[in-house]
């Protein structure tokens, strides 16, 4: 069955620059969350879209921001990066409301 | 807003024991769901239990939902290596509804020494 697909799987950045993660969720599926999981840690909520548009917001910094677009992928925006936006950012997909997420292998981004 | 907290943070076992994890909510959950996430991985879905009280089993693991539907429980009979990584539960934050983003308790660590 097809999962969730993230990219890039890796991604170092310097301080300052900016990153662009992006979402392909699973066929059919309408909703996509962000999180963020730093070492250690449980996944924090980001945001959300549902029918491409934003549905939800959580901790998000406002130097972020995300979209979903008419193929249903998503692609969050980092910009202005920081030593802690470090982290594992995971892209989860659910279908019509079934309230069951399922989570792509996730983005390990590195700022240096 | 909603708080999610889960015991214990890590648990050794000697292969063969049983292990179980405990999840509660500080708000009454329209679902909760478990996960796991093995070392280096992504946080797998491994159920959903939705009615008060409900139990499921999937082979080696029950998992159960309390009947004030604040507390659940995923127990491991028997554990192997393959049981090693860390379990998550998860419940919705969309003021009841039964979707919407999850708020994931700080997970149990798991290792199981062969």
């Amino acid at each position: 069955a097809a999962g969730v697909i993230q990219s890039p799987r890796h991604l170092i950045k310097e301080k300052r620059e900016t990153a662009t993660l992006k979402c392909y969720p699973i066929p059919r599926h309408d909703t996509v969350y962000w999180y963020q999981q730093g070492p250690g840690q449980d996944p924090q909520f980001l945001i959300s879209f549902y029918e491409k548009m934003q549905s939800d917001k959580g901790s998000i910094p406002d130097r972020f921001s995300a979209q979903q677009f008419s193929d249903y992928h998503s692609e969050l925006n980092m910009s202005s990066l920081e030593l802690g936006d470090s982290a594992l950012y995971f892209c989860a997909s659910e279908g019509a409301g079934s309230g069951t997420q399922y989570f792509g292998p996730g983005t390990r981004l590195l700022v240096l | 807003g909603q708080q999610v907290m889960q015991i214990p943070q890590y648990q050794h076992v000697q292969e063969g024991e049983d292990f179980t994890t405990y999840c509660n909510s500080s708000t009454t959950l329209s679902n909760i769901q478990w996960y796991k996430q093995r070392p280096g991985g992504h946080p797998v879905f491994l159920i959903q239990l939705v009615k008060s009280g409900e139990v499921k089993k999937q082979k080696r693991l029950t998992f159960q939902f309390g009947e004030a539907k604040k507390n659940s429980s995923l127990h491991i009979t028997a554990t192997q290596t393959t049981d090693v990584g860390t379990y998550f539960c998860a419940g919705p934050d969309a003021g009841g509804t039964s979707y919407g983003k999850l708020t994931f308790g700080q997970g149990t660590i798991l290792t199981v020494h062969p």
